[in-house]
C-alpha cells in the first residue's frame, strides 16, 4: 500500500525555518518525482516545488523561490521540504504528493508563521 | 503570473451532468499542460481523479470523465451522485511550474 506521511510541521516565528520531511513506503521512491502543496486554511491548493528522481532538477512557486529547497534521500525514502525567511502567508497544510502520474497524497502537516 | 481560472461554484441535481471548466491566462489549454484534476471534501486531502487531459486513476468513477473544449481543459460528471458534492481543482503544467486554479465548488441539490 502506497502511503505518504509528512511530518515536521508546527509553530515558527516569521523570519524563522523549519524542515519539513515525508516519509514514503509501500513503492520505489527513487523512481518518482515527487511535489509539496500547500493549503492555507479555508483556501485553496496552491503548488509549491516538485523534484525528479534523483533530485538533479528542482523547480519552485515565485512565492518561495529564493527561501524554500526541496531535496529527497532515496535511501531513506524520504522527502524533504527546507523552508526559510518563513512569513505568515507561509502558514498552511504542507501535502506531498506522488507524481508521474500525479497519483497519492499524504495527509499533510499544518506549519504555522506567527509571531 | 499565470492564472488559472475555474467557475466559483456550480449547482446540479442528482442524476444530471455538469461540466466544470479550466482556463489559462496564457491562452488555449492543450494537452501539453498536462491537466490534473482533484477533488476535495471537507477536512479531507485531495483525491486525484483524472491525469493528462483524459486519463483515469484505478479509483476514478466511470462518471468521470476529462477532455478539451473550447481552449480549456474541462471534467465533466454524468449521473451526478450526492456524495460528489466537493470542491474540485484543476492543476496544468508550465514547463518550469505548475498552477492550481482556484477551485469549483459543486452542489448536489
Amino acid at each position: 500500500e502506497v502511503q505518504l506521511v509528512e511530518s515536521g510541521g508546527g509553530l515558527v516565528q516569521p523570519g524563522g525555518s523549519l524542515r519539513l520531511s515525508c516519509a514514503a513506503s509501500g513503492f520505489t521512491f527513487s523512481s518518482y518525482w515527487m511535489h509539496w502543496v500547500r493549503q492555507a486554511p479555508g483556501k485553496g491548493l496552491v503548488w509549491v516545488s516538485r523534484i525528479n528522481t534523483d533530485g538533479s532538477n528542482t523547480i519552485y512557486a515565485d512565492s518561495v523561490k529564493g527561501r524554500f529547497t526541496i531535496s529527497r534521500d532515496n535511501a531513506k525514502n524520504t522527502l524533504y521540504l527546507q523552508m526559510n525567511s518563513l512569513r505568515a502567508e507561509d502558514t498552511a497544510v504542507y501535502f506531498c504528493v506522488r507524481d508521474k502520474p500525479i497519483d497519492y497524497w499524504g495527509q499533510g502537516t499544518l506549519v504555522a508563521v506567527s509571531s | 503570473q499565470t492564472v488559472v481560472t475555474q467557475e466559483p461554484s456550480l449547482t446540479v441535481s442528482p442524476g444530471g451532468t455538469v461540466t466544470l471548466t479550466c482556463a489559462s491566462s496564457t491562452g488555449a489549454v492543450t494537452s501539453t499542460f498536462y491537466p490534473n484534476w482533484v477533488q476535495q471534501k471537507p477536512g479531507q486531502a485531495p483525491r486525484p481523479l483524472i491525469y493528462s487531459t483524459s486519463d483515469k486513476h484505478s479509483w476514478t468513477p466511470a462518471r468521470f470523465s476529462g477532455s478539451l473544449l473550447g481552449g480549456k481543459a474541462a471534467l465533466t460528471l454524468s449521473g451526478v451522485q450526492p456524495e460528489d458534492e466537493a470542491e474540485y481543482y484543476c492543476l496544468l503544467y508550465y514547463g518550469s511550474s505548475w498552477v492550481f486554479g482556484g477551485g469549483t465548488k459543486l452542489t448536489v441539490l
